[in-house]
């Protein structure tokens, strides 16, 4: 298990299209997280996982926004009907069921969305 | 509103310097706070987690402190390398969630 992957890594759309992005987190990992980051700023929070459970969403991730993850392993963020401020670097982290506290976060390398 | 703010926003030393980044939060709520380096285009690679317990935390010539009481951390780096340059964010721990409050970053370059 060499860590958090992500797929795609690059994402160009057309305004108006659904996109949708894949992170599979490292395999004991019972945490997952989504991030977004704009250029030049940190990360922001989207949303969380415990297992298959979605226990915490920010008011940045509006209606057009879902997030899933099935049977508590890999895990789905997908975009409706795009927009240009859609265009970020979508990041997926994983920690363990100890916590990332404790244990810290492991990222993805990241899906980069460019919407045209 | 919670703020991390990360000072410098960029920075330029030559090789074999010593150098600190500094970081500060106004949010009494972070509890634990995570260094992460960034190169252009990437994800996130961890470097440090400092627990408030713990205060300080080192690996090879990476060292971190956490002041919850001031709300500072810093990440000193020793005998900066050309492979150093990138940029280093600091991300404070809030919540049962344990979501990660990101500051902007510092960018560093470090020149031969």
């Amino acid at each position: 298990d060499t860590g958090v992957s992500q797929d795609p890594r690059h994402k160009i759309t057309k305004r108006g299209q659904n996109v949708t992005f894949r992170c599979d987190p490292i395999s004991e990992h019972n945490r997952l997280y989504w991030y977004r980051q704009t250029l030049g700023q940190g990360p922001e929070f989207l949303t969380y996982f415990q297992n298959e459970a979605q226990l915490e969403k920010s008011r940045l991730l509006s209606d057009r926004f879902s997030a899933e993850r099935p049977k508590g392993s890999f895990s789905t963020l997908e975009i409706q009907r795009t927009e240009q401020g859609d265009s970020a670097m979508y990041l997926c982290a994983s920690s363990s069921k100890q916590g990332a506290a404790n244990y810290g976060y492991t990222f993805g390398s990241g899906t980069r969305l460019t919407v045209v | 509103k919670q703020e991390v703010t990360q000072i410098p926003a960029a920075l330029s030393v030559p090789e074999g310097e010593n150098l600190v980044l500094n970081c500060s939060f106004t949010d009494s709520a972070i509890y634990n706070l995570q260094w992460f380096r960034q190169d252009p285009g990437k994800g996130l690679t961890s470097l440090l987690l400092i627990q408030s317990s713990q205060r300080e935390q080192t690996s090879g010539r990476l060292n971190a402190s956490l002041d919850k009481s001031s709300g500072r951390s810093t990440l000193y780096i020793a005998a900066s390398q050309p492979g150093d340059s990138a940029t280093y964010l600091c991300a404070g721990f809030t919540g049962t969630a344990s979501k990660l409050t990101f500051g902007t970053g510092t960018r560093l370059q470090v020149t031969l």
